[in-house]
């Protein structure tokens, strides 16, 4: 167990609806990344986040936004789901001593149908 | 030409086997080289960590640097069943950047 909590485990919605991911990092870490892993395909860095500021951002689409709360936890929304937003997102922290050490949760598997 | 190359494999190969596990890389700039493990549809998992070159053991695994060669390797003694999984290789240039990810490898432990 990372320490790592995301929830939903699964989500399967329609195309167009609006779906939000929860992650809990390990307990003292600041920094919270978010990642996208479709099929067969590597790891995707979305965006990080670092004590409730936006520190650094990937490759994610303006329809796609997130934010990370006082208690540290943070939120990935996606919306105007489309098919190919069918993916695995894993949410990912790491401690202040050695921030190049990521620790992934087990994932939210979406799937739009 | 991507920053990180690692062939996606899969690599199949019998139980008791020495695997060995490759990622070459282009920036120079590169200082801090990991190892992630990922079962299927699982979140990966921290396997080894290296600052700059040489080798580190744990366990049954080594990770080795050549950054002269921009060359990375993570060895598996006595391979287990178990160890079948897709391992990422990861690079930093220091905290204030992004990990750079490799496509990672898919190995099959065959009993």
């Amino acid at each position: 167990d990372s320490g790592v909590t995301q929830t939903p485990k699964h989500l399967i919605t329609a195309t167009g609806q609006r779906v939000t991911l929860r992650c809990s990092p390990r307990s003292g870490d600041l920094s919270v990344y978010w990642y996208q892993q479709s099929l067969d395909q590597g790891l995707q860095f979305l965006i990080q986040y670092y004590n409730g500021e936006e520190r650094a951002k990937g490759n994610i689409l303006e329809r796609f936004s997130a934010q990370q709360f006082p208690d540290l936890h943070s939120e990935l929304n996606l919306s105007s789901l489309e098919l190919g937003d069918s993916a695995l997102y894993f949410c990912a922290s790491s401690p202040e001593t050695v921030p190049e050490k990521l620790f992934f949760g087990s994932g939210t598997q979406l799937s739009v149908l | 030409q991507k920053e990180v190359e690692q062939d996606p494999g899969p690599l199949s190969v019998p139980e008791g086997a020495i695997v060995s596990l490759n990622c070459t890389y282009s920036n120079s700039a590169f200082q801090y080289f990991m190892w992630y493990r990922q079962y299927s549809r699982k979140g990966p998992e921290l396997l080894m960590y290296t600052y700059s070159s040489g080798n580190k053991e744990d366990g049954r695994f080594t990770a080795q640097v050549d950054k002269s060669s921009k060359y990375i390797s993570l060895f598996i003694r006595d391979s287990q069943p178990s160890d079948s999984a897709t391992y990422l290789c990861a690079l930093s240039r220091g905290s204030n950047y992004q990990l750079i990810w490799g496509a990672g490898t898919k190995l099959i432990i065959k009993p």
